[in-house]
């Protein structure tokens, strides 16, 4: 089975736009969870969406928001990009098992705003 | 404000030798998950401990949680370079699928 995939791998934007950043979760997966990785830093939590709805929201402005579809797919959309915004994105998809709740990455989106 | 902490943030360790990492939180949690990163990729899971006392081992890593004291701890027995990366422990203490991730333990074993 294919794991989390992420798109586009790399992407250069300028201070001021707007980007759009997707995943499809592993089949079967109903929750898709981003992360911003900073370099040099752990993954910060940004959202977690379950069944199409917002469940989680980090510490993170106004200017990101995120969607998911009603297959499960997901989009985090940063509007009026900063210099700090560069980051590796990070998309995560999971299952409820028993107690828990384990999360699988997908390979990221390296962002670089200039 | 939940805090994860992670120490030390650097390590450097001759093969053969034994170490463990810390992972120190602020708040309940009785899920912590541990999961290593190579430069330029994804996390990859390692360790999933969903109760106190919980002990795993898989080849040379050995990880424990004790949620009394909130805190795990990643041991590494007679590193080999294949081990070299970056280790970080994650907290879960919310309704799930919401990590809280630690600073990050980069970790270089020297031939």
């Amino acid at each position: 089975d294919a794991g989390v995939t992420q798109s586009p791998t790399h992407l250069i934007k300028t201070r001021g736009q707007h980007v759009t950043l997707r995943c499809s979760p592993i089949s079967g997966h109903k929750s898709v969870s981003w992360y911003q990785q900073v370099l040099g830093q752990g993954p910060q939590f940004i959202f977690q969406y379950y069944e199409k709805e917002e469940r989680g929201r980090g510490n993170f402005p106004d200017r990101f928001s995120a969607r998911q579809f009603p297959n499960y797919s997901s989009e985090l959309n940063v509007n009026a990009l900063l210099l700090g915004d560069s980051a590796l994105y990070l998309c995560a998809s999971s299952w409820v098992a028993v107690n828990f709740y384990e999360q699988y990455f997908g390979p990221g989106t390296r962002l670089t705003v200039t | 404000e939940l805090k994860v902490e992670q120490n030390p943030l650097f390590l450097s360790m001759q093969e053969g030798k034994n170490y463990t990492i810390y992972c120190n939180y602020s708040t309940t949690s009785d899920r912590l998950y541990w999961y290593r990163q190579d430069p330029g990729k994804s996390l990859e899971s390692l360790f999933v401990l969903l109760s106190n006392g919980a002990v795993k081992q898989e080849g040379r890593l050995m990880a424990s949680l004790d949620t009394k004291a909130r805190l795990s701890t990643l041991h590494i027995t007679a590193a080999v370079h294949d081990l070299s990366a970056t280790y970080f422990c994650a907290v879960d203490p919310y309704t799930g699928n919401q990590f809280y991730f630690g600073t990050g333990t980069s970790l270089t074993v020297i031939p």
